[in-house]
């Protein structure tokens, strides 16, 4: 039973098309997130949500729209895709808290921007 | 802002060598650390924990001790494996926002037979 899949695994896409990604978790979890990992491995967070409600959202452009259409599932939309778009993006979710509980992710979704 | 700063790597040991990689953090507040693995093409994976001063999280015969003076939390293994081999990330929960973690670019770590 995978904990929080995430889908599709690859996609390849030209600029200015527009994408989407999903992403579900069976946890039970009340928290998810969007990660953003580059080719040097750096990761950063893009969005968090509780309970299907934005928290954190880092500064990100506004061509990328999270939806949560319940606390199971954070989908990433991105419109006008650009090069610079292209990495490896991660779906995570974790228990509501103070901090100590530890983030389940996802294996990932390498989207390359042509 | 929150911050973690970890050796570059890659690391390339021999099978059965000693294991360190270090790991300092800045943070405001009082954050739980964590060490995330990542095998190639997948996600990241908890490798273990600490949530208070002096605490040791240990598994799979990882160490790391939550060190409040040095803002540290380095990693340690007595004895590295080939399936060691991984990418390794040090990871402070991010003040004011519940369990949400900062991360820095990772320390590849190879093991040679």
């Amino acid at each position: 039973d995978t904990a929080v899949s995430q889908t599709p695994k690859y996609l390849v896409t030209q600029m200015g098309n527009d994408k989407s990604i999903k992403c579900e978790q069976n946890l039970g979890h009340d928290t998810m997130y969007w990660y953003k990992q580059d080719s040097k491995k750096f990761l950063k967070i893009m969005f968090s949500y509780n309970n299907k409600e934005l928290i954190i959202n880092e500064t990100v452009p506004n061509r990328f729209s999270p939806k949560s259409p319940d606390k199971a599932h954070l989908n990433l939309h991105i419109n006008s895709l650009e090069l610079g778009d292209s990495a490896v993006y991660f779906c995570a979710s974790s228990q509501a808290g103070t901090g100590d509980s530890p983030l389940h992710f996802g294996n990932g979704t390498r989207l390359t921007v042509t | 802002g929150d911050s973690v700063t970890q050796m570059e790597g890659p690391v390339t040991l021999s099978e059965e060598a000693f294991l360190t990689i270090n790991c300092t953090y800045t943070a405001t507040g009082y954050p739980s650390l964590f060490w995330y693995v990542q095998y190639p093409g997948e996600g990241l994976q908890l490798l273990l924990k600490a949530t208070k001063a002096d605490d040791k999280g240990s598994n799979k015969g990882f160490e790391a001790t939550y060190r409040k003076e040095t803002t540290s939390f380095h990693l340690e293994k007595g004895s590295v494996q080939v399936s060691d081999s991984a990418v390794y990330f040090c990871a402070p929960s991010r003040s004011n926002a519940g369990n949400m973690l900062t991360f820095g670019g990772g320390t590849r770590l190879m093991v040679k037979p």
